[in-house]
């Protein structure tokens, strides 16, 4: 079945520092979704990509979408305390995934002071 | 917008006993809704998907007796985990589809502790 893998796995940075992560797809993705997770809490949706090659950003956040749909990046410009959390990409499969989500394994992000 | 809710937040029940999770689209309508289970340190892996009057959809290795999915209406769906044993005990959060947008909200998760 389709597999979402994400490096790093964890990731500690001194406030200011940049931090970016990486997500590599087994199959050709439809699109990809960026989700965030504070500790305790749920996921929550940042952004969805859709073209080849396609970049977004939000404020200090730019995400990437690889020319082949299966692979994408986070990367986030001056890290804050506040982007403490573990940070997801969810993809969908052009074949065979129906409508369906499948999350990669996670990034999680320390920021230290 | 897009607001998912999920009651309850946490429960804790002895073994054997049933629990039910409810799901509630707030202010759209979720024709798709999708439950989810997350152990601690884990990224999120789905259960089933579940469509409003249907029969729901469930992933590989999930138990459909075990883990019964009723989505009676475009707003709400309900995960009931029957006959509870340690090991279900997890996070398990729901996320209901914005029509046309392929965008998943999810709701705030249910925390269960099975004794």
């Amino acid at each position: 079945g389709q597999q979402v893998m994400q490096i790093p796995q964890y990731q500690h940075v001194q406030e200011g520092e940049d931090f970016t992560t990486y997500c590599n797809s087994s199959t050709t993705l439809s699109n990809i979704q960026w989700y965030k997770q504070r500790p305790g809490g749920h996921p929550v949706f940042l952004i969805q990509l859709v073209k080849s090659g396609e970049v977004k950003k939000q404020k200090r956040l730019t995400f990437q979408f690889g020319e082949a749909k299966k692979n994408s990046s986070l990367h986030i410009t001056a890290t804050q305390t506040t982007d403490v959390g573990t940070y997801f990409c969810a993809g969908k499969a052009v074949t065979g995934g129906g409508n369906k989500l499948t999350f990669g394994t996670g990034t999680q992000l320390k920021v230290e002071l | 917008g897009a607001v998912v809710s999920q009651h309850p937040s946490w429960v804790i029940c002895k073994s054997g006993t049933s629990v039910k999770i409810e799901c509630r689209s707030l202010d759209f309508q979720a024709t798709t809704m999708f439950w989810y289970r997350q152990f601690p340190k884990q990224s999120l892996m789905l259960m089933a998907t579940s469509n409003e009057g249907s029969k729901a959809t469930y992933e590989q290795g999930v138990e459909k007796d075990k883990f019964l999915i009723n989505h009676a209406s475009l707003t709400l769906s309900t995960l009931t985990v029957t006959s509870a044993h340690p090991e279900d005990s997890s996070f398990y959060i729901c996320s209901g589809e914005l029509a046309g947008t392929d965008t998943q909200y999810f709701g705030p998760g249910t925390r269960l502790t099975v004794l």
